[in-house]
């Protein structure tokens, strides 16, 4: 079976700071996908940033870019340069023949 | 820029009734998914269905939960007799063809409220 944690129920960053977001994840599969999806308060979700697992090369969009530790089962998110539209619930997700989404992290961003 | 859409953005209903859930996947696309959101906790896969039928189906979904495309453009979600615990956000998504890094797009959500 799959399972993603998010264990940061929370997280807050000023205005143009750096944040890292945390998601572990379980799978026996070899090859599969990692997903950062955004849900600002509008309520749709938006893909972030996707990650293969067989690519070593962490993945960048922008100012978001992960850490990908296969070996660890862990696929942080760091946003650079915060911004007030940032502020927003974030799952990580983890390919299947769905979506396996974690209980998110909500992010609030200070001015 | 093409978008899923979803109707109503909020439902009440009573407990016992039956409800439908509308939602029109961005219009090339071809697998369409239901997935739910109770509050508080994480989004849940329901259903996907592919070419008029349900591909795959998670254990939330029972036989209470049925999923059609009447049309070339809708896919619906039933709840034939909404329980309490039902009360949820309710997301659909759609994809152009199935393949495990294929982004889902998302639509706002329906809020059932059931009481």
């Amino acid at each position: 079976a799959q399972t993603v944690t998010q264990s940061q129920p929370e997280m807050s960053v000023q205005e143009a700071e750096t944040v890292t977001l945390s998601c572990t994840y379980d799978t026996s599969e070899s090859d599969y996908y990692l997903f950062w999806y955004k849900q600002p308060p509008s309520r749709q979700m938006i893909l972030v940033i996707r990650q293969e697992a067989y690519k070593q090369q962490n993945a960048t969009e922008n100012r978001f870019s992960v850490n990908f530790q296969k070996a660890a089962k862990s696929f942080s998110l760091k946003i650079s340069d915060s911004q007030l539209g940032d502020a927003a619930m974030y799952f990580c997700a983890l390919s299947g023949y769905a979506l396996n989404f974690g209980k998110g992290t909500s992010l609030l961003v200070t001015p | 820029e093409p978008e899923v859409t979803q109707t109503p953005s909020h439902q009440v209903t009573q407990m016992g009734q039956e409800v439908i859930l509308r939602c029109v996947p961005i219009s090339n696309h071809l697998y369409f998914y239901w997935y739910r959101q109770i509050l508080g906790q994480k989004v849940e896969f329901l259903v996907s269905f592919y070419n008029n039928e349900i591909s795959e189906k998670s254990e939330i979904f029972d036989d209470q939960f049925s999923v059609e495309r009447p049309d070339g453009s809708n896919f619906t979600l039933k709840i034939r007799s909404t329980k309490l615990e039902d009360s949820a956000m309710y997301f659909c998504a759609s994809t152009i063809k199935l393949a495990r890094y294929n982004e889902q797009f998302f639509g706002p959500g329906t809020r059932l409220t059931v009481l």
